[in-house]
C-alpha cells in the first residue's frame, strides 16, 4: 500500500529557530498533500492544503508566514515553522493523496507518523 | 457550520463489542471515514461509506445512515490492542475533510 514518510518524528527546539519537517509519499505520487496541527487530546486541525508546483492553501487563522509550505515535487512537501515558539509546541501530520481535488474513496488519505514538535 | 459529534470516551471489556455512533452536519456529503489513531501516533485508515449501509470488515464494521446523518463503528471480540482514538470524519461538498475531535476507546481485561 501507499506509505508517506514523515521527518523528524521528535524535535526539540529553542524558541526563536526554524523547524524542518519533511513529508514523503514513498512509492506514489502525490499530487496533493495536506498539513495537519493537532494538540493533546484534540482532533486533527487542518492548516493547509499543498499541491505540486502551485501555492499552499491556508486555513482561516493559518499564518502563512510563519508556517511556510513548499510542495517542490510529486513526492516532498516540507513544512519550516519559522521563528518558533512555545505555543507552536504540538503534533503535526502530513497526509498526501495521489488524486487532486476529487476522492475516490478507501485509502483516499496516507498519512505520515507525525512530528512532535516541543519549542523550549 | 459543519459538525461532527462523537463521544469523547468510552470503555469496554476485552473480547466484547463495542458500538462509537458518529453524527454530523455538513455542507454537503461525499463519503464519511472512520481512522485508528493510537497515542502519538498518525491515525490509519479502517473504512469509507458512502452508501447507506453496513461495510463489514474483519472484527471492524461501518455503517451509515446519510437520512439521519449518522454512522456508527462496530468493534467485535475487542483485544487490549484496540485501545485507542478513533475518528469520524466527512467528506463535504469541497472534497475538504472534516474532522471530529475523536473517541478515547479504552479496553479493560
Amino acid at each position: 500500500g501507499a506509505v508517506v514518510s514523515q521527518h523528524p518524528s521528535r524535535v526539540i527546539c529553542k524558541s526563536g529557530t526554524s523547524v524542518k519537517i519533511e513529508c514523503r509519499s514513498l512509492d506514489f505520487q502525490a499530487t496533493t498533500m495536506f498539513w495537519y496541527r493537532q494538540f493533546p487530546k484534540q482532533s486533527l486541525m487542518l492548516m493547509a492544503t499543498s499541491n505540486e508546483g502551485s501555492k499552499a492553501t491556508y486555513e482561516q487563522g493559518v499564518e502563512k508566514d510563519k508556517f511556510l509550505i513548499n510542495h517542490a515535487s510529486l513526492t516532498l512537501s516540507t513544512l519550516t515553522v519559522t521563528s518558533a515558539h512555545p505555543e507552536d509546541s504540538s503534533f503535526y501530520i502530513c497526509s498526501a493523496s495521489d488524486t487532486p481535488g476529487t476522492f475516490s474513496g478507501a485509502n483516499v488519505l496516507t498519512f505520515g507518523a507525525g512530528s512532535r514538535l516541543t519549542v523550549l | 457550520g459543519q459538525n461532527i459529534d462523537q463521544p469523547t470516551e468510552m470503555t469496554a471489556t476485552e473480547g466484547a463489542i463495542v458500538q462509537i455512533n458518529c453524527t454530523y452536519q455538513t455542507s454537503g456529503f461525499n463519503g464519511l471515514f472512520w481512522y485508528q489513531q493510537h497515542a502519538g501516533e498518525a491515525p490509519t485508515f479502517l473504512s469509507y461509506n458512502v452508501l447507506d449501509g453496513l461495510e463489514e470488515k474483519g472484527r471492524f464494521s461501518s455503517f451509515l445512515s446519510r437520512s439521519k446523518g449518522y454512522s456508527y463503528l462496530l468493534l467485535k471480540e475487542l483485544q487490549m490492542k484496540d485501545s485507542a482514538s478513533y475518528l469520524c470524519a466527512v467528506l463535504d461538498s469541497n472534497y475538504q475533510l472534516i474532522w471530529g475531535a475523536g473517541t478515547k476507546l479504552i479496553i479493560k481485561p
